[in-house]
């Protein structure tokens, strides 16, 4: 069965720090991978996504992730955070199931930035 | 610029009284679909339209239904919600295509129930 798994909850970092979430997946073909960032009481926003090619994937706010097939994980990553990156993330992947396409989500990772 | 609204933003609705929630877009996709996000968890899937083709998730509860009437409006309803129906719903839109099309979210309806 597919599926997403962010290890880590919560994770708590300084600002001008570098950040790294985990996220593992279970897929049998191909993956089509999603990190979205949710503020509190807003919805989802697109980070980036990867579905082919160049296994690191830039998205916007500086964000990164890469790709890595051996070990079916697809790290998020930011060199040097600033305090208002601190949300709640969620890996995604995206399942063909019934022909169209769900989003099979982790249970996210809630990120909090030390001043 | 083109999005996808959610109204209204809170709602409180009396334990049983049926509640009825809004989602509207002007991206013209023709995939929309409906989450509930209970506090601190992943959004669940409720169901999602094909165009008019409508598509129940397994453990959607009856008490969960939705119309599509045209391509830019969605309409969650809750025919008699519970307190466990207290929670985050979020109404995404995506044009179907290849799996690499992200879906798109509103900012969601926080649901109250008194």
């Amino acid at each position: 069965a597919q599926s997403v798994t962010q290890p880590d909850i919560h994770i708590t970092v300084s600002e001008g720090a570098s950040l790294e979430l985990r996220c593992n997946y279970s897929y049998g073909a191909t993956p089509y991978l999603f990190w979205y960032v949710q503020s509190p009481g807003q919805g989802l926003q697109l980070l980036l996504k990867y579905f082919s090619g160049d296994t690191l994937v830039q998205g916007i706010k500086g964000f990164e992730a890469e790709f890595k097939r051996s070990q079916s994980s697809f790290n998020l990553r930011k060199p040097s955070v600033h305090w208002s990156v601190a949300a709640e993330y969620f890996c995604a992947v995206g399942s063909s199931s019934g022909g169209y396409n769900k989003l099979i989500f982790g249970a996210g990772t809630r990120l909090a930035v030390h001043p | 610029d083109a999005m996808v609204i959610q109204n209204p933003r809170y709602q409180v609705t009396q334990f049983g009284k049926p509640v009825t929630l809004s989602c509207s877009q002007t991206l013209n996709h023709n995939v929309m679909y409906w989450y509930q996000q209970k506090s601190s968890q992943a959004p669940k899937l409720l169901f999602h339209y094909y165009d008019k083709d409508f598509n129940n998730e397994a453990d959607t509860p009856d008490n969960f239904q939705s119309r599509r009437p045209n391509t830019s409006f969605c309409f969650l309803d809750i025919r008699s919600p519970g307190l466990g129906d207290a929670a985050m719903y979020l109404c995404a839109t995506r044009l179907y295509g290849d799996l690499n099309q992200p879906q798109h979210f509103g900012d969601g309806t926080r649901l109250s129930i008194l």
